[in-house]
């Protein structure tokens, strides 16, 4: 079967880096996304990977490794409005978006 | 900037009763998905629309389910009768090109929250 993992759930201080990690096991991979997901909103696209390496777009980086079926979303100079869900998701062989639970990050001060 | 729109923001109704939601997709995007998703959970996909077409609904409960996307632009998904599983967030989404090379990124409209007491 297909299954991603990530942390159910992390905790960050204001201003710090947080890495959040993501394992999938999937019918052919064609790319792997990064969503946030404030609380009863919908998700908003973060980062798209397809190649191997680091995405860097603003605070925001992405990594993956697809020997290893890995990625990790890193967040800079954490702000509290960084307070949110992050989904990973793979586009497997047959294009379908094949979703993780989410990772609920919390911020405090 | 162009954005999903989707109808209505919240809906509360009574088990046995008949839902029905509404999506506008973003101008030009020939894709269309309907996505359940529960507290705490990913989102799960009911139903792909290629245009008018679906494309993959193996996972929307027929017996109650139903999407249509007739002009291939707007699309409504309705339950009957809704029953206290229902409840839940559905989301729509949109994208541009399915299938072919380059990200096909989904943009997701702001849900419905259905709650069914």
């Amino acid at each position: 079967g297909q299954n991603i993992d990530q942390p159910t759930e992390m905790t960050a201080t204001e201003g710090a880096i947080v890495q959040i990690n993501c394992t999938y096991q999937t019918s052919g991979f064609n790319g792997l996304f990064w969503y946030q997901q404030h609380a009863g909103e919908a998700p908003t696209f973060l980062s798209y990977n397809v190649l191997d390496g680091l995405e860097e777009k603003g605070r925001f980086s992405s990594f993956l490794s697809r020997s290893k079926g890995y990625s990790y979303l890193l967040l800079k100079e954490l702000q509290m409005k960084d307070s949110a869900s992050y989904l990973c998701a793979v586009l497997d062989s047959n294009y379908q978006l094949i979703w993780g639970a989410g990772t609920k990050l919390i911020i405090k001060p | 900037e162009a954005e999903v729109a989707q109808s209505p923001r919240y809906k509360i109704t009574e088990k046995s009763q008949a839902v029905a939601f509404w999506c506008d997709p973003i101008s030009g995007h020939a894709t269309l998905y309907w996505y359940r998703q529960i507290l705490g959970q990913g989102p799960e996909l009911l139903v792909q629309f290629q245009d008018e077409s679906v494309v993959d609904d193996s996972q929307l409960p027929k017996d109650r389910f139903s999407a249509e996307r007739l002009k291939g632009v707007d699309s409504t998904l309705k339950i009957q009768p809704a029953e206290l599983g229902d409840s839940a967030m559905y989301l729509c989404a949109s994208s541009l090109n399915p299938g072919l090379a380059g990200p096909d990124t989904q943009y997701f409209g702001p849900g419905t929250r259905l709650t069914v007491l």
